[in-house]
């Protein structure tokens, strides 16, 4: 079965960027369509973006557009969430997600909290 | 952008039915997929397609979706139940992933 296995807790300074991973194992990366999402502390779920397999293209949340970075390692079946310019409202716990097949979100990563602190 | 509505709380009694709505401009258009979290956990797909259950989720979930809104209905609910819930659709917007607000249930 497939489990999404992400990167440990980040601390970051205001202006600097975060890479969190998320490890595929049970599949391969290209048989999914991975998404992230994230949920600020005591806040609801925010989706980033993600990869579309219809048009081939990462499609991202106008609210992250030019700050956000999604890419995959196909050699190690690892997908990465890379935001940069972090400031405080980034604090949050980041998630990757599967795309099921029927469009839903049925398998979650563990979660990553980052931090954004000075 | 497209808005999906959800009450803040619900509160219910144990073996009780909870009912939590989701409210949107013509969702009955679209499939909508619910999710469970409880806290510190990552969220749990519970129905997807407005109704179906993946394997392993209890047949008491249950969901309906027509008009401007969509409903997850948890029939005789238990303790464990108690978490927050989101509704989610796609959208044909510029932001294809559109969350409700989410629900706390409450067991009392």
């Amino acid at each position: 079965q497939v489990q999404l296995v992400q990167s440990g807790a980040e601390v970051k300074k205001p202006g600097a960027s975060v890479k969190v991973s998320c490890k595929v194992s049970g599949y391969t990366l290209t048989e999914l369509s991975m998404h992230w999402v994230r949920q600020a502390p005591g806040k609801g779920l925010e989706w980033m973006g993600g990869f579309d397999p219809e048009d081939g293209e990462t499609i991202y949340a106008q609210k992250f557009q030019g700050r956000v970075t999604m890419t995959e390692d196909t050699s190690t079946d690892t997908a990465y969430m890379e935001l940069s310019s972090l400031r405080s409202e980034d604090t949050a716990v980041y998630y990757c997600a599967r795309r099921g097949s029927s469009d839903a979100f049925d398998i979650w990563g563990q979660g990553t909290m980052v931090t954004v602190s000075s | 952008s497209y808005v999906l509505t959800q009450p803040p709380s619900v509160s219910v009694a144990p073996g009780k039915t909870a009912r939590i709505t989701c409210g949107g401009n013509n969702i009955g258009s679209k499939s909508v997929h619910w999710y469970q979290q409880k806290p510190g956990q990552a969220p749990v797909l519970v129905v997807y397609d407005d109704s179906d259950r993946p394997s392993g989720i209890p047949e008491r979930f249950s969901g309906s979706n027509s008009g401007n809104t969509a409903t997850l209905t948890i029939s005789r609910v238990e303790a464990g139940d108690e978490a927050d819930y989101y509704c989610q659709v796609w959208d044909s917007s510029s932001d294809p992933v559109v969350f409700g607000t989410g629900t706390k249930v409450t067991v009392l």
